[in-house]
């Protein structure tokens, strides 16, 4: 089976922009979460997508926003980008049977983004 | 609130036995996950734990008290390649939901 595929790998956008950022999970997978990951403040949970609704989200603005279409690929979005932006952006899928407790997340290589 | 807390680095020897300790504080808890992430790439899942007691996976074993809000990951016969960035993270709230809080994590130096 196919990982998680993100792109782009690399982006690089100056302030103000805004940018586009999509996530393809593993075949069967029907939840995407999406984390922001910077050195001072580690992985941060920015938003959780399944059957196309949010199911939660984190504590960003509302810069930041993100969908899921019909066949589990997430984008998110991040508008008027700020130099704090500057990250690595994960997502991360997983199956989500329906049983209780969290399924384990599979991660895709990121996009690492850098506003100038 | 809720908190996590992991030491930021740690040195072992190779061939050596290491723990790795994270705390955790928080309500909804609903899962301990462990993850591997070395430099410039994306983390990768090492285990989970629901229930307290030891879960083993070859050289790797996660433990988890829920009781005192502690897990630790014990890698055995370190190699090399160990030296990564080692992630624990808790899932928050009821139901299988995608949302995890992690840890800074614990950077591992493993020597010769």
């Amino acid at each position: 089976k196919a990982g998680v595929t993100q792109t782009p790998r690399y982006l690089i956008k100056t302030r103000g922009q805004q940018v586009t950022l999509s996530c393809s999970p593993i075949s069967g997978h029907r939840s995407v979460s999406w984390y922001q990951q910077t050195p001072g403040q580690g992985l941060q949970f920015l938003f959780e997508y399944f059957s196309e609704t949010q199911r939660n989200k984190g504590n960003f603005p509302g810069r930041f926003s993100g969908r899921q279409f019909s066949n589990s690929r997430s984008e998110m979005n991040v508008s008027t980008l700020e130099l704090g932006d500057s990250a690595l952006y994960l997502c991360a899928s997983s199956f989500t049977p329906g049983t209780g407790g969290p399924d384990t997340q599979y991660f895709g290589p990121g996009t690492r983004l850098t506003v100038l | 609130g809720q908190n996590i807390d992991q030491p930021t680095e740690m040195t072992a020897t190779e061939g050596a036995i290491v723990q790795i300790n994270c705390t955790y504080q928080t309500s909804g808890f609903n899962g301990l996950f462990w993850y591997q992430q070395h430099a410039g790439e994306a983390p990768t899942f090492l285990s989970y734990n629901v229930l307290d007691g030891l879960e083993e996976k070859g050289r790797f074993s996660s433990f988890l008290s829920r009781s005192k809000g502690y897990s630790y990951l014990l890698l055995k016969e370190l190699q090399m390649k160990d030296s990564a960035s080692y992630l624990c993270a808790f899932g928050r709230g009821s139901g299988n939901t995608g949302k995890l809080i992690f840890g800074q994590g614990t950077t591992l130096q493993v020597k010769p």
